[in-house]
């Protein structure tokens, strides 16, 4: 497996800026996913970045830097719906996926 | 549409009863997936194809098997189930290529073995 860290919980305001920070130690390191999980349901996909950068889609935002071994996933102007789990999961070469135990946003209003 | 469909849904069997979840995609991806969440543990890959008669072991390929005769499906079997494999279960697909990793989820099984 992959050494993943993100951290457990988060809570915010409604309208506010999250960024959630994601670390990991992968051999063979192809890119790295974020999911967005809602409770009871399956997983959607966020952004998938290879490159070194900020990807930017709409309200989230995804940044990677491969010499470091981190990635952060920024949620900006917070709504209640994006109350959810959050996923890193770096891939590697051969396409195998692990998993970040997620990080749990609360958006209050 | 296009989707990822698993069944059965709900499953509670007892230890030792073979089960088979299918799982089938209608989007000619080539790349499917089978992962397990538990609390506290996340998402935890059990195997994946990259295509037909191609697979490979994930971090969690213990007590599982796979087989992709098809494109479409990619069948996880309990051949003698246990308690500790009591999880819900996520079929995932995608193609693959450089601009196309988004994986699309199943709905999950959850699976009690009592």
């Amino acid at each position: 497996g992959q050494n993943i860290d993100q951290p457990t919980e988060m809570t915010a305001t409604e309208g506010a800026i999250v960024q959630i920070n994601c670390t990991y130690q992968t051999s063979g390191f192809n890119g790295l996913f974020w999911y967005q999980q809602h409770a009871g349901e399956a997983p959607t996909f966020l952004s998938y970045n290879v490159l070194d950068g900020l990807e930017e889609k709409g309200r989230f935002s995804s940044f990677l830097s491969r010499s470091k071994g981190y990635s952060y996933l920024l949620l900006k102007e917070l709504q209640m719906k994006d109350s959810a789990s959050y996923l890193c999961a770096p891939c590697s070469n051969d396409y195998k996926l692990s998993f970040g135990a997620g990080t749990t946003v609360t958006v209050r209003a | 549409e296009a989707q990822v469909t698993q069944n059965p849904r709900y499953l509670i069997t007892v230890t030792g009863k073979k089960l088979t979840v299918t799982c089938s995609q209608n989007m000619n991806h080539e790349y499917m997936s089978w992962y397990r969440q538990d609390p506290g543990l996340g998402l935890r890959q059990i195997y994946y194809s990259m295509n037909v008669e191609v697979t490979d072991k994930g971090d969690v390929p213990e007590g599982y098997k796979v087989s992709r005769k098809e494109k479409r499906n990619f069948p996880l079997i309990l051949e003698s189930p246990s308690p500790n494999q009591t999880s819900l279960y996520f079929c995932a697909s995608s193609l693959l290529g450089q601009n196309s990793y988004e994986q699309y989820f199943g709905p999950g099984t959850r699976l009690t073995v009592t």
